[in-house]
C-alpha cells in the first residue's frame, strides 16, 4: 500500500534462527503495529509504538521483540525462530490511533 | 479471553442478496468500531468505521448497524456483488488514546455467488 513498505514478502527461516522483519512508511505517522494473521484466529497484535523509541507489548508478544529508533521504520525480530511462529505478518500505521493502513505483509515459514 | 466476537466465521449469498456479519464487544469503553476488507494476498484495508454517538453509518451499499446497550454491531451489504468476496473483520478500539490498539475479531469469509 502506499506509504507503507514491508519487507521482506516471502521469507523461509529455520527453527533457532533470528529473523527481522521490516516495516518503513513516508507518511510520518506517529503509531505504528505488528500483527499477525493465522486461520481461525484473525489478527492478533503483537506490539505496537506509540512513538521513536516507545513501544508495548500486544496478546502474543512472547518470542517477539521490536525495536522503532526512527519514525519512518519499526523492526519486528523473532529472537529465536520456532515453527509455531509461521504467520504472516503484518505492519500498520496510523496518525491518531484509528483508521489503520495496512502493509503487505510478509509471508513467514519456519521449518 | 476474546473480547471481539464475530460470526457467522463464513457466509455464502447470491448476487443482488444481503450479506450480514455480526459483531459482538465486551468492554464498555470501547468507542471506535471499524470494518475492514482483506483480498487474498492483500493486507486489510478500512472499510467503514462508526462511532457509539450514531446507531447507523451508511456508505454506499455497506452499512453499520449500531446497538450501544446490546454491545453489538453489525456489517449490512447490500445488492452484493461477486466482487465483494473477501475477508471481513470487525474491530474495536477505545481510541486515540496512547497505549490502546484494535482488536480484532476472527475474520468472516465471505463467498458471492453469480
Amino acid at each position: 500500500d502506499a506509504g507503507i513498505t514491508q519487507s521482506p514478502r516471502h521469507k523461509v527461516t529455520e527453527t533457532g534462527t533470528p529473523v527481522t522483519l521490516r516495516c518503513h512508511q513516508t507518511e510520518n505517522h506517529r503509531y505504528m503495529y505488528w500483527y499477525r494473521q493465522d486461520p481461525g484466529h484473525g489478527l492478533r497484535l503483537i506490539h505496537y509504538s506509540y512513538g521513536v523509541k516507545d513501544t508495548d507489548k500486544g496478546e502474543v508478544s512472547d518470542g517477539y521483540s521490536v525495536s522503532r529508533s526512527k519514525t519512518e521504520d519499526f523492526l519486528l525480530t523473532l529472537e529465536s525462530a520456532t515453527s509455531s511462529q509461521t504467520s504472516v505478518y503484518f505492519c500498520a500505521i496510523s496518525e491518531r490511533g484509528n483508521g489503520y493502513t495496512f502493509g503487505s505483509g510478509t509471508r513467514l515459514t519456519v521449518v | 479471553q476474546q473480547q471481539v466476537k464475530q460470526s457467522p466465521q463464513s457466509l455464502i449469498v447470491q448476487k443482488g442478496g444481503i450479506s450480514i456479519i455480526n459483531c459482538a464487544y465486551e468492554n464498555t469503553a470501547f468507542d471506535y468500531f471499524p470494518w475492514y476488507q482483506q483480498f487474498p494476498g492483500k493486507g486489510p484495508a478500512l472499510l467503514i468505521a462508526i462511532r457509539p454517538d450514531v446507531s447507523e453509518k451508511k456508505e454506499g451499499r455497506f452499512t453499520i448497524s449500531f446497538n450501544k446497550s446490546a454491545k453489538q454491531f453489525s456489517l449490512h451489504i447490500m445488492d452484493s456483488q461477486p466482487g465483494d468476496s473477501a475477508t471481513y473483520f470487525c474491530a474495536a478500539s477505545k481510541g486515540n488514546q496512547a497505549g490502546t490498539a484494535l482488536i480484532f475479531g476472527k475474520g468472516t469469509t465471505l463467498s458471492v455467488s453469480s
